[in-house]
């Protein structure tokens, strides 16, 4: 099955900087790369998703680039606000596949 | 946020004892889901419905058990609780195979 590792399990960044979290999958046939984002008490909500076919997508100060060949996938954060401060996890799935497999999260504090 | 409510978000029980949480969905959405949550381990799969009374294992389904009579409702049961699964409990589901709707999550304590 898949195995999704993410990198690192803590991030302390000073607001106004930018925020890299890293992932790795294993399943070369994965084609759907979905991040979510969760507040404290909450559930996980997605944030940003990218398929196999595309390297980069943007959404304002977010964005997540893949890169196929090494499996390798990565969220930025750009202007970090207070606000951003969550827990944030990747995922991966093949898109035929009703299964959706999460990394370990990454807790990202921005220090005002 | 897409209508998915979990119930009891808290419950303290002893080991041995059965416990049931529930998961209702009002968004008529085909999938649905329930995660556990741990430090260390992020979110991992226990049991998932891709229909009514169709369910399939995750990665973590020993202990567990699911039903789903009913679109809107899915149902996890731990037949005989064990301090193991002490957790936080999520039901997500969805219609495609795109955008994961998450509830509240339910924190369990198994003493």
């Amino acid at each position: 099955g898949e195995n999704v590792e993410q990198h690192p399990s803590t991030l302390s960044v000073q607001e106004g900087d930018s925020a890299v979290i890293k992932c790795t999958y294993s399943d070369s046939a994965s084609n759907y790369f979905p991040w979510y984002k969760q507040e404290l008490g909450k559930g996980p909500q997605l944030i940003i998703d990218i398929r196999s076919n595309v390297g980069e997508k943007k959404d304002q100060r977010i964005a997540v680039t893949l890169n196929k060949t090494a499996k390798h996938f990565s969220l930025h954060i750009t202007e970090t606000q207070p606000e951003d401060s969550a827990v944030y996890f990747c995922a991966a799935s093949n898109f035929g596949n009703e299964k959706l497999t999460f990394g370990t999260g990454t807790r990202l504090t921005i220090i005002p | 946020d897409a209508g998915i409510t979990q119930s009891p978000r808290h419950k303290v029980t002893e080991t041995g004892t059965p416990v049931t949480l529930r998961c209702h969905q009002t968004e008529n959405h085909r999938y649905m889901y329930w995660y556990r949550q741990d430090p260390g381990h992020g979110l991992r799969l226990i049991h998932y419905s891709y229909g009514v009374k169709d369910t399939d294992k995750g990665e973590v389904s020993d202990g567990y058990s699911v039903s789903r009579s009913k679109t809107e409702d899915f149902l996890l049961t731990l037949e005989s609780a064990t301090s193991s699964q002490t957790s936080v409990y999520f039901c997500a589901s969805r219609q495609g195979r795109e955008k994961l709707f998450f509830g509240s999550g339910t924190q369990l304590s198994v003493l």
